[in-house]
């Protein structure tokens, strides 16, 4: 079975800033997608970044990038130039070849003005 | 793109009503939906798998007589809360994923829906 640990129950970061949420999964499938999904206090998940196991490169949306250490099974996220609408709960999550997606407890991220 | 809506996004109903909740990809078409519970300052937990046309997949510990789901279509699943009780009271999110392209393996989540029982 898949675990996905975050070790950091609640973050804050000044904006524009920067700041790195930490995500470790354990799994055994070669073959796998990892994901950040964000839900701010409206409760609608959003899709922050996916990355696909197989593509060695990081992947990045503007202000969002991660740092995918394969053999570490290693997924952080990193914000940059953090601004107050990125408030909000952080899921890591990992789906293998089954489409049950497994979610981290999540990190309560707080921008500062 | 990848739209999912949610109806309704909040409902009181009475102990031993009965009450369903939609779930629609707006903009693609969802092989999969999948329910979520979420409580309070928790993670979500994966209620049921549905896959369109066929009979949802439960997970352990999931009465499926109280938590019917129906999946006709692939823009359209359906929960419902049968004879609901107020420990039913929960934040209930569907999600979808899709037929082809880059939706075949990332989920899609709607607004989410606000149940309590009185």
């Amino acid at each position: 079975a898949q675990t996905v640990t975050q070790s950091q129950p609640e973050m804050s970061v000044q904006e524009a800033e920067t700041v790195t949420l930490s995500c470790t999964y354990d799994t055994s499938e070669s073959n796998y997608y990892l994901f950040w999904y964000k839900q701010p206090p409206s409760r609608q998940m959003i899709l922050v970044i996916r990355q696909e196991a197989y593509k060695q490169q990081n992947a990045t949306e503007n202000r969002f990038s991660v740092n995918f250490q394969k053999a570490a099974k290693s997924f952080s996220l990193k914000i940059s130039d953090s601004q107050l609408g990125d408030t909000a709960m952080y899921f890591c999550a990992f789906s293998g070849g089954y489409q049950k997606v497994t979610f981290g407890i999540g990190t309560k991220l707080q921008v500062i003005p | 793109g990848a739209v999912v809506s949610q109806h309704p996004s909040r409902v009181i109903c009475k102990s031993g009503t009965s009450v369903k909740i939609e779930c629609r990809s707006l903009d693609f078409q969802a092989t999969t939906m999948f329910w979520y519970r979420q409580f309070p300052k928790q993670s979500l937990m994966l209620m049921a798998t549905s896959n369109e046309g066929s009979k949802a997949t439960y997970e352990q510990g999931v009465e499926k007589d109280k938590f019917l789901i129906n999946h006709a279509s692939l823009t359209l699943s359906t929960l419902t809360v049968t004879s609901a009780h107020p420990e039913d009271s929960s934040f209930y999110i569907c999600s979808a994923q899709g037929l082809a392209g880059r939706n075949t393996d990332t989920q899609y989540f709607g607004p989410g829906t606000r149940l309590t029982v009185l």
